[in-house]
């Protein structure tokens, strides 16, 4: 069980353009969704934290009004990249977060999309 | 801010050898610590997730300890395989947060 999938897992857009990047629980309902990004031989970056019902809350840096997050349902986010330019090039990855039981805050990740602008 | 480190950052052994990797971290108030590893291009696995209460997690060939007051874990890996080569990365967690990962460790085990 708690399995995270995303959609879709390579997306190739031009500047200036919008892409939107689901993140879905396939067998449980979480409570939170997490969203991260990795630049080339970097490590993850928490971008934002959303609860369902509630506006996402924002990492310091991060444009919220770039990276819009929509987290309307306890089985799906999605991620928005406004206007995307090249240095928005990156790997996103969502995690999922449920409580119950011993699984307490323990996160899910999904497999992450692969987003290039040119 | 929590700050998490890894040492080293790159690891090459031959195949059999037991290897240790180091992960610290600066605040102590953590709810649990994980690691994962990451193979090119791929997303997060999943190996070991320990509760601040626990001290250490064992699966298979792996086991991970953690000592939260000085602020260190460390992954055990016993009888390195090539399939073990990938990128393995300790992050911690702080009640509701998202988690702080360090760097990575990049692991080369050569046949």
């Amino acid at each position: 069980g708690a399995v995270v999938s995303q959609h879709p897992s390579r997306v190739i857009c031009k500047s200036g353009t919008s892409v939107k990047i689901e993140c879905r629980s396939l067998d449980f309902q979480a409570t939170t969704m997490f969203w991260y990004r990795q630049f080339p031989k970097q490590s993850l970056m928490l971008m934002a934290t959303s609860n369902e019902g509630s506006k996402a809350t924002y990492e310091q840096g991060v444009e919220k009004d770039k990276f819009l997050i929509n987290h309307a349902s306890l089985t799906l986010s999605t991620l928005t990249v406004t206007s995307a330019h090249p240095e928005d090039s990156s790997f996103y990855i969502c995690s999922a977060s449920r409580t119950s039981g011993t699984f307490i805050y323990e996160q899910y990740f999904g497999p992450g999309t692969r987003l290039t602008v040119t | 801010k929590q700050e998490v480190t890894q040492i080293p950052a790159a690891l090459s052994v031959p195949e059999g050898e037991n290897l240790v990797l180091n992960c610290s971290f600066t605040d102590s108030a953590i709810y649990n610590l994980q690691w994962f590893r990451q193979d090119p291009g791929k997303g997060l696995t999943s190996l070991l997730l320990i509760q601040s209460s626990q001290r250490e997690q064992t699966s298979g060939r792996l086991n991970a300890s953690l000592d939260k007051s000085s602020g260190r874990s460390t992954l055990y890996i016993a009888a390195s395989q090539p399939g073990d080569s990938a990128t393995y990365l300790c992050a911690v967690k702080g009640g509701a947060d998202g988690l702080t990962f360090g760097k990575g460790t990049h692991l080369i085990i050569q046949p």
